[in-house]
């Protein structure tokens, strides 16, 4: 079947706009995570959903960072007032409750 | 902040040599998984060893888990060109759910 997909796959943004990164889980996974990827290092968990339920957010780096997940499938990460600092690869993972994530491709974000 | 260490950091090798990474965390865990991760892609999920396990095989890849010393291993035997990626291990504490990602291990196989 599918696996998660995100998009858009890259992202150019001058720095102080704002960004929406979309991810779609697999069908029926209840559980959906947001990772950021700086280059050469390893992912770093920002927020999780249980459904539609946000449970921990407690790795969003500052106020300028949003997710959401209203109907408990698709999610939204948002970045407002993008700096150059926020230049990652974002990474969604789903989850059916078990313990293993799937990954999608993640999303370039490039801020100039 | 990043939870587990692997080392070594590259490791290059010849096609049909043995390749072992080596992973080292600081808290208890629940479980400890290894994923891959090829240029240009994202993570996919190798194996999931968990916390009263010591060991475990799946096809080419064997893992082993000393909750003691706080480490594990990943072997991959009979190495690929494919094999050739970013490793990283993950560890899922008791009470959490997120997954906590060391650095990772760069492999590079030559034909």
């Amino acid at each position: 079947g599918a696996g998660v997909s995100q998009s858009p796959r890259y992202k150019v943004a001058k720095r102080g706009q704002d960004v929406a990164l979309r991810c779609d889980p697999i069908s029926g996974h209840v559980s959906l995570f947001w990772y950021q990827q700086a280059l050469g290092q390893g992912p770093e968990f920002l927020t999780y959903f249980q459904n539609e339920a946000q449970l921990d957010k407690s790795g969003l780096p500052s106020d300028r960072f949003f997710a959401e997940r209203p109907e408990g499938s698709v999610s939204t990460l948002k970045i407002q007032r993008t700096q150059q600092e926020d230049s990652a690869v974002y990474l969604c993972a789903s989850s059916a409750g078990s313990d293993t994530q799937y990954f999608g491709p993640g999303t370039r974000l490039t801020v100039l | 902040s990043q939870q587990g260490e692997e080392d070594p950091q590259a490791l290059s090798i010849q096609e049909g040599e043995n390749a072992t990474m080596n992973c080292s965390y600081k808290t208890s865990i629940n479980n400890l998984q290894w994923y891959r991760q090829n240029s240009g892609r994202g993570l996919v999920h190798l194996i999931l060893i968990r916390s009263n396990e010591r060991e475990k095989h799946s096809g080419r890849l064997r893992v082993t888990l000393d909750t003691s010393k706080k480490s594990s291993s990943l072997l991959i035997t009979a190495s690929r060109a494919a094999d050739t990626a970013s490793y990283f291990c993950a560890t899922a504490s008791d009470s959490g759910y997120a997954l906590n990602f060391g650095k990772g291990t760069s492999l590079l196989v030559t034909p």
